[in-house]
């Protein structure tokens, strides 16, 4: 099936530093989502990329979508301690009718103040 | 906010009972999906289903593993005799549409011992 690798798988950064978090796939991607889960919660949607080469912006975080559809990155600027949480890349299974996700590893985030 | 909504939160369980694990998804929703996550690791596709019946299903979703939707609104996933490796996270998801966001439930955290 669909693999995604994600790296790095643990990033420690001090309040106000940046933070990059890339995902990678031999196959191309047809679309790939990004979700945040906070210690001891549940995946929650962030954003979702479609077309090749896009980027998106919520506030702090940039989302980018290769040229290639075959990888993506998160990208935090200046992190703040509500950022804690673990990333998780997700790949929609292209051969799934039911939109089936393949997740990456994901990088669990610190934030030391 | 709608949310999905999981119970029970917490469920201990002996080696080879049987569990029920519930989910109640977003009303106007029509994908449903169980995902599991062991500590630590990353969340694992298990079972899509679609008007009343499975869709797909994963190579973990052996025949220990069973879905309902007995009333309407209610969504479960049963585990016919637990193992040690059953031990996870246990969360619903619904979508309105294929290729929207997921919207995962807070999960069930199963301990079989």
């Amino acid at each position: 099936g669909q693999q995604v690798m994600q790296i790095p798988q643990y990033q420690h950064v001090q309040e106000g530093e940046d933070f990059t978090t890339y995902c990678n796939s031999s196959t191309t991607l047809s679309n790939i989502q990004w979700y945040k889960q906070r210690p001891g919660g549940h995946p929650v949607f962030l954003i979702q990329l479609v077309k090749s080469g896009e980027v998106k912006k919520q506030k702090r975080l940039t989302f980018q979508f290769g040229e290639a559809k075959k990888n993506s990155s998160l990208h935090i600027t200046a992190t703040q301690t509500t950022d804690v949480g673990t990333y998780f890349c997700a790949a929609f299974d292209r051969g799934s009718t039911l939109g089936r996700l393949y997740f990456g590893r994901g990088t669990q985030l610190t934030v030391w103040p | 906010e709608p949310e999905v909504t999981q119970t029970p939160s917490h469920q201990v369980t002996q080696m080879g009972q049987e569990v029920i694990l519930r989910c109640v998804p977003i009303s106007n929703h029509l994908y449903f999906y169980w995902y599991r996550q062991i500590l630590g690791q990353k969340v694992e596709f298990l079972v899509s289903f679609y008007n009343n019946e499975i869709s797909e299903k994963s190579e973990i979703f052996d025949d220990q593993f069973s879905v309902e939707r007995p009333d309407g609104s209610n969504f479960t996933l049963k585990i016919r005799s637990t193992k040690l490796e059953d031990s996870a996270m246990y969360f619903c998801a619904s979508r309105w549409a294929v290729n929207t966001e997921a919207f995962f439930g807070q999960g069930t955290r199963l301990t079989v011992v």
